[in-house]
């Protein structure tokens, strides 16, 4: 079946611009992760969701974060007055979100670029 | 802090030989562990797994030993090939779903 998927793979934005970035994770996953993936340094967790629970959204770095998830399916982070220091790779993973079935698959990533 | 540690940041290898990949985790807590892939410019591929009820696991070529004891956790590649060239990298989930990354490994497999 199909991994997760992420639009765009690519994206170059001037300082101060908005951007989003999506996510489509594996059908019936129920449990959807978004990271921070910056050069040399380890996967920085954002913000999680499950199900029709409230997310968790500890991870986000700041206000200018937020992430929606639609139907329990697509989700969409958006980055407001984006600053040079959010260049990174936005990476999405999912997983079933069950007990003793928890491993997360990764989507392709997006890369963000802010000149 | 919590944290998950690579003893080697760089690993070379010759292309037949077994790579071994190391990690220290820090968190006793952590029940279940994850081995990723990732090449450059593609997200993280998952390879193996291990939960901590186990001390080893075998996969197509990979294995990962788990060492409760002294909080280790290895990725034996047997037979290394040129695909194998990437970074590599363990994940550890102390709690219900939360995961902590380490930086990585990269391996370079020399022809």
């Amino acid at each position: 079946g199909a991994g997760v998927s992420q639009s765009p793979s690519n994206k170059v934005t001037e300082k101060g611009k908005d951007v989003e970035l999506r996510c489509d994770p594996i059908s019936g996953h129920t449990a959807l992760y978004w990271y921070r993936q910056s050069l040399g340094q380890g996967l920085e967790f954002l913000i999680y969701f499950q199900g029709n629970s409230a997310p968790d959204k500890s991870g986000l770095p700041s206000d200018r974060f937020s992430a929606e998830r639609t139907g329990g399916s697509v989700s969409t982070l958006t980055i407001q007055r984006t600053q040079q220091e959010d260049s990174a790779v936005y990476l999405c993973a999912s997983s079933l979100g069950l007990a003793g079935q928890e491993t997360q698959y990764f989507g392709p990533g997006t890369r963000l670029l802010v000149l | 802090g919590e944290s998950v540690g690579l003893h080697l940041p760089t690993l070379s290898v010759q292309e037949g030989d077994n790579s071994i990949i190391n990690c220290a985790y820090s968190n006793s807590a952590s029940d279940y562990f994850i081995w990723y892939k990732q090449e450059s410019g593609k997200g993280p591929q998952f390879i193996i797994d291990i939960r901590s009820n186990m001390d080893k696991r075998q996969g197509q070529r990979v294995t990962v030993l788990l060492n409760k004891t002294v909080k280790h956790l290895s990725l034996q590649i047997a037979a290394t090939q040129p695909g194998d060239s990437a970074v590599y990298f363990c994940a550890e989930k102390p709690g219900t779903y939360k995961y902590i990354f380490g930086t990585g490994t990269r391996l370079k497999v020399l022809a």
